[in-house]
């Protein structure tokens, strides 16, 4: 398979539980992307690495939540004490930078129930 | 803010008929714009980009600064378009992020 992957699918979880999510990106890709989307709106960006450094987080991205993406390949998304506001589509994209295009390719994202 | 808007949730339109899904962006600098789609069931895919000026599945969508616009038209609407379409900027410093507007569900009735 040569898309991005993201596992799990589906996690439900308890309110203050911990939960942690991972995205393979394309092998080449070096630019990974961590989006949110809850229903009815479009994702949101979370975080941004390029190869395993961290450039950017959203405002969006409380303590609670930390993402890496170690030796710049795979990345996990952690999110601690878990709140039911947690619960959304949390989806992974990744490009290549250098492209002319800027293209990013979407995994088909986990999504999160907290009860 | 650079900003997205898809102003219709949903857009329903007979077999046949011509479709144009709106949007609008609100930008510092020059944008890079992006039509993506979500077909029931299947992850986001692109289905175009203003740079490339291309028609993909009879789509096509043109950049008009003046009215900041990059609607995105079929002339022809057919059942399998029926999908969740979302249009989305680039922030072309640094990062290349995705601002993405709302999304429009299409709904193409026999």
């Amino acid at each position: 398979d040569t898309g991005v992957s993201q596992n799990p699918r589906h996690k439900i979880t308890k309110r203050g539980q911990n939960v942690t999510f991972r995205c393979d990106p394309i092998s080449e890709h070096n630019r990974l992307y961590w989006y949110r989307q809850t229903l009815g709106q479009g994702p949101e960006f979370l975080t941004y690495f390029q190869n395993e450094a961290q450039l950017e987080k959203s405002r969006l991205l409380s303590d609670r939540f930390s993402a890496e993406r170690p030796k710049g390949s795979f990345s996990t998304l952690e999110i601690q004490r878990t709140e039911q506001g947690d619960s959304a589509m949390y989806l992974c994209a990744s490009s290549f930078r250098g492209s002319l295009i800027n293209e990013q390719f979407f995994g088909p994202g986990t999504r999160l129930t907290v009860l | 803010a650079q900003r997205v808007t898809q102003p219709e949730k949903l857009l329903s339109v007979f077999k046949g008929a011509p479709v144009e899904l709106k949007c609008n962006y609100s930008y510092s600098g020059s944008p890079e714009l992006f039509w993506y789609v979500q077909y029931s069931r299947q992850r986001l895919q692109l289905l175009l980009r203003h740079i490339s000026r291309e028609s993909i599945k009879g789509f096509t969508a043109d950049l008009n600064k003046g009215e900041t616009s990059f609607h995105l038209k079929k002339p022809f609407a057919q059942e399998e378009d029926s999908a969740m379409y979302y249009c989305a900027g680039a922030v072309t410093s640094g990062t290349y992020k995705y601002i993405f507007g709302t999304g429009t569900r299409l709904k193409v009735l026999a």
